[in-house]
């Protein structure tokens, strides 16, 4: 069975400084993983997704991951935070070969950045 | 980009009555569409998988009579919450699958059950 794990519940940075979300995943094979964004009251926002190729995958906001195999981790990052980062970011992951099934999500992590 | 709309965006209904959400996919036809329930400061939760012109596979614990779920066209699945109780409260998204397996979320219907 696929999972994600987002180790944490809560993540506070000062704005400027560099950020990072934790996501591992548990899938055979090599999996599809996304990331995404809810603000309060609002729909997920997709930020970026591994399929294959180049390990570090850029995506929206300045936003950017890096797909570590060995260590089952797609952790999300950003140079220099802002203010307006601050909100819930999921973790997805879906196995290649599994057709059109949904996303499995992890827990959630909560961004808070201060200024 | 492939845009999957909402409507309503929030709801605000009596308890025993019915309330229908209905999810579209404007700019591409989905065959598949996924309803997702959402408690305050959790994760979303798959509730059923919506398919045009079949039965909606639900998931493990949610009841079919209750939550409807409707797949009319390419375009449109509806979900009625019946006789609509406080604890059915939620937010409640949506997800749209296009030819290429990519999924595109809904912005969401807030549902308030007094």
């Amino acid at each position: 069975a696929q999972s994600v794990a987002q180790p944490e519940d809560q993540v506070n940075v000062a704005e400027g400084n560099p950020l990072t979300v934790k996501c591992t995943y548990s899938v055979s094979g090599n999996p599809y993983l996304f990331w995404y964004v809810q603000y309060p009251n609002r729909g997920l926002q997709f930020l970026l997704k591994y399929i294959t190729g180049d390990n570090l995958v850029k995506g929206s906001y300045g936003f950017e991951a890096e797909f570590n195999k060995s260590q089952t981790s797609f952790h999300l990052k950003k140079p220099s935070a802002l203010v307006s980062d601050s909100a819930l970011y999921f973790c997805a992951v879906r196995h290649p070969n599994s057709g059109n099934t949904p996303l499995v999500f992890g827990k959630g992590t909560r961004l808070s950045v201060i200024a | 980009g492939a845009v999957v709309s909402q409507h309503p965006s929030r709801v605000i209904c009596k308890s025993g009555t019915s309330v229908k959400i209905e999810c579209r996919s404007l700019d591409f036809q989905a065959t598949t569409m996924f309803w997702y329930r959402q408690f305050p400061k959790q994760s979303l939760m798959l509730m059923a998988t919506s398919n045009e012109g079949s039965k909606a596979t639900y998931e493990q614990g949610v009841e079919k009579d209750k939550f409807l779920i409707n797949h009319a066209s390419l375009t449109l699945s509806t979900l009625t919450v019946t006789s609509a109780h406080p604890e059915d409260s939620s937010f409640y998204i949506c997800s749209a699958s296009d030819t290429n397996n990519e999924q595109f979320f809904g912005p969401g219907t807030r549902l308030t059950v007094l």
